[in-house]
């Protein structure tokens, strides 16, 4: 199995919503990651995990809060984001953290704010 | 801040064609270079990845090469087919970085 699963595919909320996007891999990685891609740019990286921490985070916003319960799984918990937030969110995993390994990629969730 | 570019931005092509872009990047404190593939409504799928200045690195009709002295590498394919369409994103890294900074990728569209 050598697939990245991302729930929802679509997202649409509203400023004051909570929402969660969800990742999932069970290829044994030990390293997550989430990406977030503006239209006709390319993707930036959010965060990074490595057995279960956090090891980068890009100076995201609070707003934004990563969570990764266990190997296999790699949360992105939303509040009180802005409608500049929309964008496709990308997760990927690779075997480990370390920069010429494959990292293999989620479709997305692509998110709506209003 | 690092540069990734890659050129041209777009590219149509037909069916039997071969066709080569650009990916460019700052030649200092090298460290790897990644390909990716990316069609529309799909995951983005990993092609190669690159260390080695001079690597050439081939996968069916898909191939690479790689210079890290002046910071460059080719993605070439040969013979395109409709099934080739899609975005291709080079990624690079730097020996101080564990983060894949991305170009802006380019659209091949191949037609018959």
């Amino acid at each position: 199995d050598t697939e990245v699963t991302q729930t929802p595919k679509h997202l649409v909320m509203g400023m004051t919503n909570k929402k969660s996007l969800k990742c999932e891999q069970h290829m044994g990685h030990r390293a997550m990651y989430w990406y977030k891609q503006k239209a006709k740019k390319p993707p930036e990286l959010m965060f990074v995990y490595s057995y279960e921490k956090l090891s980068i985070n890009e100076s995201v916003p609070s707003r934004f809060s990563p969570e990764c319960p266990n190997s296999s799984l790699l949360n992105l918990h939303l509040h009180a984001l802005q409608p500049e937030d929309s964008a496709l969110y990308l997760c990927a995993s690779s075997q480990g953290s370390l920069a010429q390994e494959t990292q293999y990629f989620g479709p997305g969730t692509r998110l709506l704010v209003l | 801040i690092l540069n990734v570019e890659q050129s041209p931005q777009s590219l149509h092509v037909q069916e039997g064609d071969s066709t080569n872009f650009t990916c460019s990047f700052p030649s200092s404190n090298f460290y790897a270079l990644h390909w990716y593939r990316w069609e529309t409504a799909k995951s983005p799928e990993a092609l190669f990845v690159m260390t080695l200045n001079g690597d050439e690195k081939k996968k069916g009709r898909i191939s690479a090469t790689l210079n890290t002295k002046e910071g460059y590498s080719y993605l070439y394919i040969k013979g395109s087919q409709p099934e080739d369409s899609a975005t291709y994103l080079c990624a690079f890294i730097t020996g101080t970085a564990s983060k894949l900074t991305f170009g802006t990728g380019t659209r091949l569209q191949v037609t018959l």
